[in-house]
């Protein structure tokens, strides 16, 4: 099926810091979601994105969907230490059965 | 609204015993269900998904099987664990078709073979 890549692997910040990552394919998908997965819990939707160049903001959280509509970025502002947990992206091309993952980011927080 | 359980969350099995995990979903009515595996810390790796009650895709050939005995049930089933299976399963919902709500996940459940 169609690769996610998704950048970086991990990220280690100050809080405060500016955070951002980013998810790229070879095909064209109809939607890009981001998630967060705490640990020991499933991963929660954050952001949903429908259409090419959307930028859509969740609080600090601010996601966007690349022009070609083969990428897309989530940015974090300010963050905190609850912001920690595993960052992953998703693509669906035509319906729900076809949704692909990125294999995600891991982010640390430092106080 | 619409809600999804997963249980047990935490599982020790010997290798060779059977397995079996559930998932219900309430709230919603012929929802698409999925499992998905994830091992430690990596990415989420698609095992089955089904559409309706008695249709189950495989992404990954295994040593597990799902079912689907009911609308809003789902089960993840295998006749004798590896160590290999072990890793944090993952159930989880959307709706039908060609919408665009994404998946909702489940809590999941930590497996560990020993």
């Amino acid at each position: 099926g169609q690769q996610l890549n998704q950048s970086p692997q991990s990220m280690f910040i100050q809080e405060g810091e500016d955070v951002s990552m980013n998810c790229t394919s070879s095909s064209i998908f109809n939607t890009w979601l981001w998630y967060k997965q705490d640990p020991g819990e499933g991963p929660v939707l954050l952001i949903a994105l429908y259409k090419a160049g959307e930028l859509t903001s969740n609080g600090r959280l601010t996601a966007q969907f690349g022009i070609t509509r083969k990428d897309s970025f989530l940015n974090i502002s300010a963050s905190i230490p609850s912001d920690v947990g595993i960052y992953f992206c998703a693509g669906r091309r035509y319906n729900n059965n076809d949704m692909r993952f990125g294999a995600g980011t891991r982010l640390t927080v430092k106080p | 609204s619409q809600t999804i359980h997963q249980w047990p969350a935490t599982l020790v099995q010997p290798v060779g015993s059977p397995l079996s995990l559930e998932c219900t979903v309430e709230g919603t009515s012929n929802p698409n269900l999925y499992w998905y595996r994830q091992a430690a810390g990596r990415g989420l790796q698609l095992l089955f998904y089904s559409v309706g009650i008695g249709q189950i895709s495989s992404e990954v050939p295994q040593n597990l099987s799902a079912s689907r005995p009911q609308d809003r049930q789902f089960i993840l089933s295998s006749k004798k664990l590896l160590l290999s299976d072990s890793g944090f399963y993952l159930c989880a919902w959307s709706e039908g078709g060609t919408n665009n709500y994404g998946y909702t996940f489940g809590s999941g459940t930590r497996l560990t073979v020993v």
